[in-house]
């Protein structure tokens, strides 16, 4: 079991650039998280599929970002025209089901740097 | 106001002691989670609890939905044990997500 995967660790951007993270859940797990934590806000959740489609986007910025699930291996994260306080670790997770009672399993996260 | 209050913010403590670390909550929560973040970042599950208590070695955990808190003790600290620790609780509204603590950063001295 490789765990939940994202890709790529690290990413350093221009302001106005875009940038598309990846992750890659745990295989079987029919539920992915994206949250992302920074020193002023700590983890703040984002968004959620189960089985691939949008549950809960309450907490996406409502402009520069979106997410997909195209298929269940993997999710991306897309953010438009990227500002510095963009800037954050971006994290994933996934779970078996995403109902009640449910572990969430992270990946080890993408460092953004919007410069 | 935040759902989910986690104390202390820092805690040291010498390598064979012990103590605990407490989440309180605002609002009526399902389950919680603790996690471990290790120096490289990574979020390390230690405990999902829907009520009552799991231990695991030098850690156990206690949920109490109805008086609304979660502890994390750990006993005979090691050097490993280093690093920020986060309590995540999902409320009973349906909502999948979790909500975080903001954290205990914890240093085991020698």
């Amino acid at each position: 079991n490789a765990g939940v995967i994202q890709t790529p660790r690290h990413k350093v951007t221009g302001k106005g650039q875009e940038a598309t993270l990846w992750c890659e859940p745990i295989s079987g797990h029919s539920a992915v998280f994206w949250y992302r934590q920074t020193i002023v806000q700590g983890l703040e959740f984002l968004t959620y599929f189960r089985n691939q489609a949008p549950i809960d986007d309450s907490g996406m910025p409502k402009e520069r970002f979106s997410a997909q699930m195209p298929n269940q291996s993997h999710s991306t994260l897309k953010i438009q025209s990227t500002q510095p306080q963009d800037s954050a670790v971006y994290l994933c997770a996934s779970s078996l089901d995403g109902g009640a009672e449910d572990t969430q399993y992270f990946g080890p996260g993408t460092r953004l740097l919007v410069l | 106001g935040d759902q989910v209050e986690q104390s202390p913010s820092a805690l040291s403590l010498h390598e064979g002691t012990g103590s605990a670390l407490r989440c309180n909550f605002t609002t009526t929560m399902r389950a919680v989670q603790w996690f471990q973040q290790n120096s490289r970042g990574s979020l390390i599950n230690l405990f999902y609890l829907a009520s009552g208590t799991k231990e695991n070695g030098r850690l156990k955990s206690t949920f109490n939905s109805k008086e609304s808190y979660s502890t994390l003790h750990i006993r005979d600290a090691q050097l490993e044990d280093s690093g920020t620790y986060f309590c995540a609780a999902l409320n009973t509204e349906g909502a999948d997500r979790l909500t975080f603590g903001k954290g205990t950063q914890l240093i085991i001295q020698p």
